[in-house]
């Protein structure tokens, strides 16, 4: 069974425009993480998420986490044709990662 | 790149056969999990391997056992495949199996059962 849902399932963007996607989990967490997977290939880690904290930053990437409401949401800034991917939250307990199936993010140029 | 590689990249197998999936982990990294990924979903933890132990297991039958060499890569071990197991994958290591450690996965192995 998976532990967090994302939202939307599938998103298409103008280049440039920015993406919000979320994601809900049902137990409580140690952090959340985001990944991203290029074609079915292997995840790339994007960002990782305390449960102590509320908003994180890299680069264009910005994330922040609702431990009341369990859930988390990802922003990415000024999209580009190479941020097209599937975009993955992971929540972390007893060091196992419980991923969600994950929201398919296409960028147009 | 993460610096974890798998082999093989692609496999097709029949039902009933038993097939080994390989991991070497990033240099300096003594922990190995190991993720089943269908078609459309996310990965799904099977187990991780700390220092040549089983540290968790995920919901998966015992016909799916792995191991861990004294370097740190790993195989997963399948039995008794079946259609179901068709799937993506994916292994991932980590600096020491502890809350928060960043899992760098690799590429992955698709494996097909007919």
């Amino acid at each position: 069974s998976q532990q967090g849902e994302e939202d939307p399932q599938a998103l298409s963007i103008q280049e440039g425009e920015n993406a919000t996607m979320n994601c809900s989990y049902k137990t409580s967490i140690n952090n959340l993480q985001w990944y991203r997977q290029n074609s079915g290939r292997g995840l790339v880690h994007l960002i990782l998420i305390r449960s102590n904290e509320r908003e994180k930053h890299s680069g264009r990437l910005r994330v922040t986490l609702d431990t009341s409401k369990k859930s988390s949401s990802l922003l990415i800034t000024a999209s580009r044709a190479a941020d097209t991917a599937s975009y993955f939250c992971a929540t972390e307990n007893d060091y196992k990662l419980s991923f969600g199936a994950g929201t398919t993010v296409t960028v147009r140029a | 790149e993460t610096g974890v590689t798998q082999s093989p990249t692609h496999l097709i197998k029949t039902r009933g056969q038993q097939v080994t999936l390989r991991c070497s982990s990033q240099s300096g990294h003594n922990t190995v999990s190991w993720y089943q990924q269908a078609l459309g979903q996310g990965p799904q933890f099977i187990f991780q391997y700390y220092r040549e132990e089983e540290n968790g297991r995920g919901n998966f039958p015992p016909r799916f056992s792995g191991l861990q060499f004294p370097n740190y890569s790993s195989e997963l071990n399948v039995n008794a495949l079946e259609l179901d197991d068709s799937a993506l994958y994916l292994c991932a290591s980590s600096l020491g199996g502890a809350s928060g450690d960043t899992q760098y996965f690799g590429p992955g192995t698709r494996l097909t059962v007919l």
